[in-house]
C-alpha cells in the first residue's frame, strides 16, 4: 500500500525566514510525486510534478526536490501570502490507475 | 489553462434527500475524473475514479449505491449523494486528468461544501 508522510504538521515562520517541508513516501513504483497548495475552503492548486530522483523544479520562492525516499519543498524568503497547507501526493506506476495518495499536509503560517 | 469548476460551491440539504454535484473541465478534455472527500483538518481521501463512458471504480469502503457517479462526457462528471445523512457532511472535491498521453497531473476543482441537517 502506498504511503505518504509529511512533516512537520504545522510550521510557523517569520517573513523572510527560509525553511523546508518534508514528504516521505513508500510506493511500489513511482510514476510521479506531486506538490499542491491548498488554501482554506478551496481545492488544491497544482505546484510541481517530480518524476525521478535528483530532479528539481522551481517556481518563484518554492523549490521542490526528489530522492528515492522523500521530497522536500524549500521555501526561500517566504511572504505572508505563502501561508497555506502544502500537500504532497504520489502516483504509482503501472497500469491505467492514475489515482493519487495524499499525505496529511503541512500547514504553513508566515507572519509579517 | 487546466481549469476545473464545480457547482454548487456549497449546499445545505435535509437528511434523506439527494444532492447532485457537477464537475466540469473548462478548457480541456478529461479522460479521467476523480472524486475526493475531505473532512476538517484531514487530507483528501479518494472516493472513486470515473472514466468517460464507463462505470466508476470506487475505493474500498465507499458505497457505490450511495455515491452515484456519472461521467457523461469528456468535460462533465457528476456525483450524486443519495439519501444524505449528517455524517455525509463534508468538503467534496473533484479533479480531472487530461486525455491519455498527456501529463499525469490532476487539476482540482474549488470544492463543494455539503451540509446535511
Amino acid at each position: 500500500e502506498d504511503q505518504v508522510t509529511q512533516s512537520p504538521e504545522a510550521l510557523r515562520l517569520q517573513e523572510g525566514e527560509s525553511s523546508s517541508l518534508n514528504c516521505s513516501y513508500t510506493v511500489s513504483g513511482l510514476r510521479g510525486l506531486f506538490w499542491y497548495r491548498q488554501d482554506p475552503g478551496k481545492g488544491p492548486e497544482f505546484l510541481f510534478t517530480l518524476y525521478s530522483a535528483g530532479e528539481e523544479k522551481e517556481k518563484e520562492r518554492l523549490k521542490a526536490t526528489l530522492t528515492k525516499k522523500e521530497s522536500f519543498l524549500h521555501i526561500t524568503a517566504p511572504k505572508p501570502e505563502d501561508s497555506a497547507t502544502y500537500l504532497c501526493a504520489v502516483q504509482a506506476s503501472g497500469g491505467s490507475n492514475y489515482k493519487l495518495t495524499f499525505g496529511k499536509g503541512t500547514l504553513l503560517t508566515v507572519n509579517p | 489553462g487546466a481549469v476545473v469548476s464545480q457547482h454548487p460551491s456549497w449546499v445545505i440539504c435535509k437528511s434523506g434527500t439527494s444532492v447532485k454535484i457537477e464537475c466540469r473541465s473548462l478548457d480541456f478534455q478529461a479522460t479521467t475524473m476523480f472524486w475526493y472527500r475531505q473532512f476538517p483538518k484531514q487530507s483528501l481521501m479518494l472516493m472513486a475514479t470515473s472514466n468517460e463512458g464507463s462505470k466508476a471504480t470506487y475505493e474500498q469502503g465507499v458505497e457505490k449505491d450511495k455515491f452515484l457517479i456519472n461521467h457523461a462526457s469528456l468535460t462533465l462528471s457528476t456525483l450524486t449523494v443519495t439519501s444524505a445523512h449528517p455524517e455525509d457532511s463534508s468538503f467534496y472535491i473533484c479533479s480531472a486528468r487530461v486525455l491519455a498521453g498527456g501529463p499525469v497531473e490532476q487539476y482540482f476543482g474549488p470544492g463543494t461544501r455539503l451540509t446535511v441537517t
